[in-house]
């Protein structure tokens, strides 16, 4: 199984959706969470940390359920600008090591 | 501030030979870390760094060596590219332990024939 799991999509929207994703991850110890957002050829970008009590910015809303160990991203009111592959990235507690998962491929259509 | 730099952008090697990939950050992060990125796997931790001369292996280190000789600068070597290791390469950087932010590079696509 691998650390970090996602669903690789493409997710297909219109403009206007609200879509959301999920990511699931294997170690039960670990600390941080993060979604990162990455254009096509271009490097990851930090969109939005995930704290245990959720946490919202604009049209983004992160989520964290531990017991279920899993992450998720809602994005209401889709831009053809949200278009992107968005990654879930996980900091096991005490280690410097960052675990990505594959990303999830969002296209929003006109 | 420039950011996290890395060159070049693009290269094309023959299999067996040797060359450096160069980052540069200008945050005076202590952190930094590259990373290489192929298709259907997510990023995966190559080396990294928590401060000037010191360095340690990450996920996949084999065919890699770095240094870090001053807080700016983290180059990869490659010692005697193979196939396997065509990809793109991101370096990162973060400021410290108390920070989660990763500042990424624009990568380096790396063709090795």
């Amino acid at each position: 199984r691998k650390e970090v799991e996602q669903d690789p999509g493409p997710f297909n929207v219109p403009e206007g959706a609200t879509v959301a994703f999920n990511c699931t991850y294997s170690n039960s110890a670990s600390q941080s969470f993060f979604w990162y957002r990455q254009d096509c050829r271009k490097e990851p970008k930090l969109l939005m940390s995930v704290y245990s009590s959720g946490n919202e910015d604009g049209r983004f809303t992160a989520q964290l359920n531990r017991a279920s160990q899993y992450i998720s991203l809602l994005i209401r009111d889709s831009k053809l600008s949200d278009s992107a592959t968005y990654l879930c990235v996980v900091n096991p507690s005490g280690t410097y090591k960052y675990i990505f998962g594959t990303g999830t491929r969002l296209k929003v259509l006109a | 501030n420039a950011g996290v730099t890395q060159t070049p952008k693009f290269q094309v090697l023959k299999t067996g030979q040797s060359m450096t990939l160069q980052c540069a950050q200008d945050m005076n992060h202590e952190y930094m870390s590259w990373y290489r990125q192929d298709p259907g796997m997510g990023l995966r931790l190559i080396h990294y760094s928590v401060g000037a001369g010191i360095t340690d292996q990450g996920e996949v280190p084999n065919g890699y060596n770095v240094s870090r000789s001053t807080t700016e600068d983290f180059p990869l070597r490659l010692l005697s590219a193979a196939p396997s290791q065509t990809s793109v390469y991101f370096c990162a950087s973060r400021r410290d332990s108390a920070s989660n932010e990763q500042f990424f590079g624009p990568g380096t696509r790396l063709t090795v024939l």
